[in-house]
């Protein structure tokens, strides 16, 4: 059973540019969440997904978007890019009834030159 | 504002050498306290979830317990491939959203 998957693993980009992240959830997960790690910290709550829809969302810019398609993977976009948008951006799935706990996964690295 | 803190930061232990490491939270309301375990350059690990004050759960070397203002995680005769961050996290009641802490960076030695 595949857990949650992350791509790409690692990212470099400049500053003002775009990027995509992607994440497919663990099998039977409905409910993906995205979080910003910073090197030596605990990870940021970015949004949640659930239906499509976000059904939560931390205290992130609007240049944080994401999205969820029917077969619940999700996305996550961030325009202009900005230096201390470099970090390890993660995924984690659950199930919307189910527990609460998240399964995450390993996480894709952003660096932003 | 809702907040969660971590102590110690960094904690070094010798092999067999048991200790915990404490998660105190301030939040308006608790739906649920969740404690990961993280290794280098790897997403975190899920390890427990606790709902209510009084709670208990155990895993192998690992007891987590939950009181109204703070949870602990007790390492009972630690390996050294008991080393990582652990992380504590809370979600918050009326909210799908997760707050974390910083971390607690064990190192057990043999």
């Amino acid at each position: 059973d595949a857990g949650v998957t992350q791509s790409p693993t690692h990212l470099i980009k400049t500053r003002g540019q775009q990027v995509t992240l992607r994440c497919s959830p663990k099998s039977g997960h409905d409910t993906v969440s995205w979080y910003q790690q910073a090197l030596g910290q605990g990870p940021q709550f970015i949004f949640q997904y659930y239906e499509e829809e976000e059904r939560q969302r931390g205290n992130f810019p609007d240049r944080f978007s994401g999205h969820q398609f029917p077969n619940y993977s999700s996305e996550l976009n961030v325009n202009a890019l900005l230096l201390g948008d470099s970090a390890l951006y993660l995924c984690a799935s659950r199930e919307w009834m189910g527990g609460q706990g998240g399964y995450f996964g390993a996480g894709t690295r952003l660096s932003v030159l | 504002e809702d907040q969660v803190t971590q102590s110690p930061e960094a904690l070094r232990l010798q092999e067999g050498e048991s200790s915990s490491l404490n998660c105190s939270y301030t939040v308006s309301g608790l739906r649920g306290l969740f404690w990961y375990r993280q290794d280098p350059g790897k997403g975190p690990e899920f390890l427990f979830t606790l709902y209510s004050a009084g709670e208990e759960k155990e895993k192998e070397r690992l007891k987590a317990t939950l009181t109204k203002k703070e949870s602990f995680l007790h390492i009972t005769a630690p390996k050294p491939e008991d080393s990582a961050t652990y992380l504590c996290a809370v979600l918050v009641s009326g909210t799908y959203k997760y707050i974390f802490g910083t971390g607690t960076r064990l190192k057990v030695l043999a």
